[in-house]
């Protein structure tokens, strides 16, 4: 079974400063995705960027950028120039075409963003 | 407005009385499914359904239920909740059942069973 980790239960950050949340799974796929999702205080789940296993090249979005490690099973999220907004929960999540598009999630990191 | 609308948000109730969670999409998505949520697992899937009629078990399905009349709507059904149930729930839908497909979340219900 697939299993995601999240090793970091609470982080913070300063104000336009970066941090980086962990994540690390396990599979016997090849073919797989990885998402990292933010969930505010309004509970709402927002996809903040998404991986597929296939490609080498981390994908970016805006101030947010993965670090895909494949052969270590990692994927860690960076927010460069953080700001209050970006004060969540985030889960790192996995999806495999085996499973019935079900997404494995970790537990979750809450980012606490001071002023 | 594309969305997933969930129905109630917030429900308390007591053990043993039945109740239903309606989930509606209007993106014309194939796909929907349920998930719970609880401190410091994450969200688990409880089930899943790839169309209309087909519905099947996610990680977590032992005491609800569900059905897939329509293609925009895919309630939970709590036969007969426990304290076990309380959580937050989400509906989610996505446009096929592919992995590659981003998945669209409702804003969530929270439950709590007394």
């Amino acid at each position: 079974a697939q299993t995601v980790t999240q090793s970091q239960p609470e982080m913070s950050v300063q104000e336009a400063e970066t941090v980086t949340l962990s994540c690390t799974y396990d599979t016997s796929e090849s073919d797989y995705y990885l998402f990292w999702y933010k969930q505010p205080p309004s509970r709402q789940m927002i996809l903040v960027i998404r991986q597929e296993a296939y490609k080498q090249q981390n994908a970016t979005e805006n101030r947010f950028s993965v670090n895909f490690q494949k052969a270590a099973k990692s994927f860690s999220l960076k927010i460069s120039d953080s700001q209050l907004g970006d004060a969540a929960m985030y889960f790192c999540a996995y999806n495999t075409n085996n499973a019935g598009n079900m997404l494995t999630f970790g537990g979750g990191t809450r980012l606490m963003v001071k002023p | 407005e594309a969305q997933v609308t969930q129905n109630p948000r917030y429900l308390i109730t007591v053990t043993g009385k039945k109740l239903t969670v309606t989930c509606s999409q209007n993106m014309n998505h194939e796909y929907m499914s349920w998930y719970r949520q609880d401190p410091g697992l994450g969200l688990r899937q409880i089930y899943y359904s790839m169309n209309v009629e087909v519905t099947d078990k996610g990680d977590v399905p032992e005491g609800y239920k569900v059905s897939r009349k329509e293609k925009r709507n895919f309630p939970l059904i709590l036969e007969s909740p426990s304290p076990n149930q309380t959580s937050l729930y989400f509906c989610a839908s996505s446009l096929l059942s592919g992995s590659s497909y981003e998945q669209y979340f409702g804003p969530g219900t929270r439950l709590t069973v007394t």
